[in-house]
């Protein structure tokens, strides 16, 4: 069974960029939630979607977007890139609504 | 809303020690919760996790038992390795599953 993964792995962009961030969920699952985890901190709630339906969204402004496919796989999309955006963008999958989230290994941003 | 607090690190310890994190959490309703653990340049992996009052989770020698009525959920082991040196995050999931608030992480050290 392939877990949850997450690529690329580390990006570097500049201030003002756009970035996409891709997801692949485990076999099985139809949820995917994105998270940030700025360095030294705990992981903050994004948004989550659900069969292909954002399903809640946490305090982050609408410049962050995503997507979920048909394979329930899944992009972040960040426009405007700013310093504070740099952090490790995490994944989890579960199997529906109500399960447990199994996170990926992330993608490390760095925005200069 | 809710939120969860553990104690601040970093935790030394010696091969051998008992282990105490601390974690308490504010919820409305009925919370999971969880411990999971990040080694160093990785994402987070689900160490162990309780779904009511009075459950214990355990995995790898770790254990933590949900207490409703001290709203806590410490971690505890008996016997650290140094392989147990992670970052351990504490964590409880709102009745929906939509989203996982994590305490800000306590990196623990494992010294021979």
């Amino acid at each position: 069974e392939t877990g949850v993964t997450q690529s690329p792995t580390h990006l570097i962009k500049t201030r003002g960029q756009q970035v996409t961030l891709r997801c692949s969920s485990q076999s099985g699952h139809n949820t995917v939630s994105w998270y940030q985890q700025a360095l030294g901190q705990g992981p903050q709630f994004i948004f989550q979607y659900y069969r292909e339906e954002e399903n809640g969204r946490g305090n982050f402004p609408p410049r962050f977007s995503g997507l979920q496919f048909p394979n329930y796989s899944s992009e972040l999309n960040v426009n405007a890139l700013e310093l504070d955006d740099s952090a490790l963008y995490l994944c989890a999958s579960s199997s529906s609504l109500g399960e447990t989230q199994y996170f990926g290994p992330g993608t490390r941003l760095l925005v200069l | 809303g809710d939120s969860v607090t553990q104690m601040e690190g970093p935790v030394t310890l010696s091969e051998e020690a008992f282990l105490t994190i601390n974690c308490t959490y504010t919820a409305t309703g009925y919370p999971s919760l969880f411990w999971y653990v990040q080694y160093p340049g990785e994402g987070l992996q689900l160490l162990l996790k309780a779904t009511k009052a009075d459950d214990k989770g355990s995995n790898k020698g770790f254990e933590a038992t949900y207490r409703k009525e001290t709203t806590s959920f410490h971690l505890e082991k008996g016997s650290v390795q140094v392989s147990d040196s992670a970052v351990y995050f504490c964590a409880l999931s709102d009745l929906g599953y939509q989203k996982v608030t994590f305490g800000t992480g306590t990196k623990l050290q494992v010294i021979p």
